[in-house]
């Protein structure tokens, strides 16, 4: 079976840095995905990750251990405007179905001043 | 402004209307899905298609009828639908065949409906 958990919600204050965990338990590894969702709108690719370590973009970084079955989103410099679902994404076993993906429950961060 | 586009994004039913949801991709893939999202639960995988053809199809109730008339449209075909349908439908779309790199699915802003 498929299964990933990360926080419901988290809070932070602008200008610091928070750490969203992701932890997943699923039927074969293909990669974890990041994206990010405001409110109405469609969720965005924020970061892909398919090899043990780190993966750094702007401010954003997000982090994967294969053997642990783990991953983080670290967000620094924190603005108003991350305040955001933030949605772990799994790609398990490639089927002939293709490109699927097992999504959590998202977790919403909201930056405070 | 994605290049995944939905229509509409608001949509009020009764339970023995008849509608239909539309997507449109403009980014040249040729996969497309559809994902249900519900309050305080993880988006949930309804419907695969890969170059026209569905190649997924996730339990869904026969309620839910997609139909993919060429790899730039989807549709999802509602009839009969209960209180509990009510969500965010999620239209997405990547490129098909590849399993390699991020291959990373694009989505639209969802279509929000209400069955009463």
């Amino acid at each position: 079976g498929q299964n990933i958990d990360q926080p419901t919600e988290m809070t932070a204050t602008e200008g610091a840095i928070v750490q969203i965990n992701c932890t997943y338990q699923t039927s074969g590894f293909n990669g974890l995905f990041w994206y990010q969702q405001h409110a109405g709108e469609a969720p965005t690719f924020l970061s892909y990750n398919v090899l043990d370590g780190l993966e750094e973009k702007g401010r954003f970084s997000s982090f994967l251990s294969r053997s642990k079955g783990y991953s983080y989103l670290l967000l620094k410099e924190l603005q108003m405007k991350d305040s955001a679902s933030y949605l772990c994404a799994v790609r398990g076993e490639l089927t002939g179905g293709g490109n699927k993906l097992t999504f959590g429950t998202g977790t919403q961060l909201k930056v405070e001043l | 402004e994605t290049g995944v586009t939905q229509t509409p994004r608001h949509l009020v039913m009764g339970m023995t209307n008849k509608k239909s949801l539309k997507c449109e991709q403009h980014l040249g893939h040729n996969a497309m899905y559809w994902y249900k999202q519900s309050a305080k639960k993880p988006l949930e995988l309804m419907f695969v298609y890969n170059f026209k053809e569905q190649t997924e199809n996730n339990s869904v109730p026969s309620r839910f009828s997609p139909e993919c008339p060429n790899s730039s449209h989807l549709f999802l075909h509602l009839h009969t639908l209960q209180p509990e349908d009510s969500a965010l439908y999620l239209c997405a779309s990547s490129q098909a065949g590849r399993t390699s790199g991020a291959n990373v699915l694009t989505f639209g802003a969802g279509s929000r409906l209400t069955v009463l």
